[in-house]
């Protein structure tokens, strides 16, 4: 079974510029989660889609970051303009269902973000 | 500030026995979870525990939960190289997983 993918692996911006990151989940999987892992710290949830609706984006920074999930198959987690702070790993993960029937997350290698 | 606190480091010689340790704050956590980070992969879940028991083993690892004092550990017996990583406490608060920092676990020969 492929596992969840991720791309690019890193990027290097410079402040103020935009990316954007690609996630495709594991087949078949309904739910899928945009996580922010700034170094020294456990990741914190932006974003959770079930299919291609969005679930909860309470922690995201609508007015710079924004995802999509068009189609409810794979995602992309764009940053415009970044910041310096915007610097982590940024997590990609997918369960079956979602956490609600204590589904197991999946996730990726992840895209190391550098925010010059 | 972190609502799942863990202590940031752990040294342990191979063969030893590793004890991470954990506390949170909700007490409506329905299950608490227990994820590896090898250098530079994602998590992967490696046990969880629902909130009505107290322990849980699997193989090498053995999860305690104390609800009381809201204190979760991870033992890991026989500990190997291959064990040297980050492990992350989580709790599951109305279906969101809140993270601690991480435990950098290393394993010295």
């Amino acid at each position: 079974e492929a596992g969840v993918a991720q791309s690019p692996r890193y990027k290097i911006i410079e402040k103020r510029q935009s990316v954007a990151f690609w996630c495709n989940p594991i087949s078949g999987h309904a739910t899928l989660y945009w996580y922010q892992q700034i170094l020294g710290q456990g990741p914190k949830l932006l974003i959770q889609f079930q299919n291609n609706g969005v679930v909860d984006d309470s922690q995201l920074p609508k007015d710079r970051f924004s995802a999509e999930r068009l189609k409810g198959v794979d995602s992309t987690l764009k940053i415009q303009p970044a910041k310096l702070e915007d610097s982590a790993v940024y997590l990609c993960a997918s369960s079956l269902e979602g956490p609600a029937s204590n589904e197991k997350l999946f996730f990726g290698s992840g895209t190391q973000l550098s925010v010059l | 500030g972190e609502d799942v606190e863990q202590s940031l480091f752990l040294s342990v010689r191979e063969g030893d026995s590793s004890v991470i340790n954990c506390t949170y704050t909700d007490s409506s956590s329905t299950y608490l979870y227990w994820y590896k980070q090898e250098p530079g992969a994602g998590l992967q879940l490696l046990t969880y525990i629902f909130s009505n028991m107290d322990m849980k083993q699997d193989q090498r690892l053995t999860v305690l939960l104390n609800k009381k004092d809201k204190h979760l550990s991870l033992r890991i017996a026989d500990t190997q190289t291959g064990d040297s990583a980050i492990y992350f406490c989580a709790e599951s608060i109305k279906y969101k997983l809140s993270f601690g920092a991480g435990t950098t676990v290393t394993v010295r020969a």
